[in-house]
């Protein structure tokens, strides 16, 4: 049974500090794994996919890395706003379901991040 | 850009009674996906649909029941509600072939009182 872990739970920093958010999953079979962002109370909000053939992903101030065969994926976020207060959500999928369509997502339970101006 | 669209966005309902949740997935897309996320919680997956026919099932109870129409948009029907029912409820839809990401619409905050 996949596992997705997110370390860590919650993490506060200053305005303008890069950080880093980590995502690792037990099962290193994945088809992709996607980075999500929820504000309270919100949807998720896809931010990056990245496919398994796939190192990392890039858009905007966002980076993720993705090392499959040891089951980690990273989030870059650089130079942090305020705005980016939020949980973030690692989720993995493992590939075509055989009864038809895509595998759903497993989810880590996210890490809460507070930039604080 | 269209987006996955569910409705209500707010449902109150008392203990016993019956909810229905629609989902309205992107235009194109084939495969549907319901969670449930309680206070706190990571997203639990509930079911999903694959060309109208389910794909997949998760931790839904036995009192919950979906299904996908001719035209995409998934119904999650809750009867004989409990307190623990109440939680935010979310659609995703993806696409295959492609690259599946998954889309999530904003959600249903079911409460039980």
């Amino acid at each position: 049974k996949q596992e997705v872990t997110q370390i860590p739970a919650a993490l506060s920093v200053p305005e303008g500090e890069n950080l880093v958010l980590n995502c690792s999953f037990t099962d290193s079979a994945i088809y992709n794994l996607q980075w999500f962002r929820q504000d309270p109370g919100k949807g998720l909000t896809s931010l990056l996919l990245i496919q398994s053939s796939q190192r990392e992903q890039t858009s905007g101030r966002l980076n993720a890395s993705l090392d499959k065969s040891s089951g980690r994926s990273t989030l870059y976020i650089a130079a942090s706003q305020p705005g980016d207060s939020a949980t973030y959500l690692c989720a993995v999928r493992k590939g075509d379901h055989p009864q038809g369509g895509s595998e759903k997502l497993v989810f880590g339970k996210g890490t809460k991040l507070t930039v604080n101006p | 850009a269209a987006g996955v669209i569910q409705s209500p966005r707010h449902l109150i309902k008392e203990k016993r009674e019956t909810a229905t949740l629609k989902c309205y997935p992107i235009p194109r897309h084939d495969t549907v996906y319901w969670y449930q996320q309680g206070p706190g919680q990571d997203p639990q997956f509930l079911i999903s649909f694959y060309e109208k026919m389910q794909s997949d099932k998760g931790s839904i109870p036995d009192r919950f029941s979906a299904q996908q129409f001719s035209d995409y948009h998934s119904e999650l029907n809750m009867s004989s509600l409990e307190l623990g029912d109440s939680a935010l409820y979310f659609c995703a839809s993806s696409s295959i072939p492609g690259n599946t990401e998954a889309f999530f619409g904003q959600g249903t905050r079911l409460t039980v009182v």
